[in-house]
């Protein structure tokens, strides 16, 4: 069964500071990978996928995440926060069987003035 | 820029009566979800619904709920009696195909007092 797993329920950041949500999955198969962002009281919204294409990819806001095979991690960044990234981020994997996406249990990302 | 659009945004409903949850997908796309965020915790998988068939359903998805396409555009998710724990932010999600990225509205709140 597929899965993912994100360290830290709760990060938190200096404005200007580089970004690191960890993510790591778990897969029999090649995964397929996406980063989603919910602004308070909003819906999820796509940041950015790794569909087996380049392993660095590169998303709205300035985010970015590298897909590491050897690690299985997919972890996101950014180099310079900024208040507006404040939000709950989630990774996920689609399900190789159903195409249903299997959450992780988000991080909040916190930024500090 | 297409969305997938959701109504009602918030519904409280007694606990026992039946709602509808209400949703109209991105208009090319094939296949449609629900997901469910109950407070705090993480996304979940509900349903998935292809060809005018359920393709997938999780535990969760028991006889109390079910979906329906009952015309070209709208996607309805249905809680036949509703109980307190039912009380979640309800996403309905569409993709083009089954391995592609889905598209979230921007969610009902469910309160089942």
């Amino acid at each position: 069964a597929q899965s993912v797993t994100q360290l830290g329920s709760h990060v938190s950041v200096s404005e200007g500071a580089l970004v690191l949500l960890r993510c790591n999955y778990s897969s029999s198969v090649p995964p397929y990978l996406f980063w989603y962002v919910q602004y308070p009281n909003q819906g999820l919204q796509l940041l950015l996928k790794y569909t087996s294409a380049a392993t660095l990819v590169k998303g709205i806001n300035g985010f970015e995440a590298e897909f590491k095979k050897s690690e299985t991690s997919f972890h996101l960044t950014k180099p310079s926060a900024h208040m507006s990234d404040a939000a709950e981020y989630f990774c996920a994997v689609i399900n190789n069987q159903g195409g249903k996406l299997i959450f992780g249990q988000g991080t909040e990302l916190s930024v500090k003035p | 820029e297409p969305e997938v659009t959701q109504t009602p945004s918030h519904q409280v409903t007694q606990m026992g009566q039946e709602v509808i949850l209400r949703c109209v997908p991105i208009s090319n796309h094939l296949y449609f979800y629900w997901y469910r965020q109950i407070l705090g915790q993480k996304v979940e998988f509900l349903v998935s619904f292809y060809n005018n068939e359920i393709s997938e359903k999780s535990e969760i998805f028991d006889d109390q709920f079910s979906v329906e396409r009952p015309d070209g555009s709208n996607f309805t998710l249905k809680i036949r009696s509703t109980k307190l724990e039912d009380s979640a932010m309800y996403f309905c999600a569409s993709s083009v195909s089954r391995d592609t990225e889905a598209f979230f509205g921007q969610g009902t709140r469910l309160t089942v007092v």
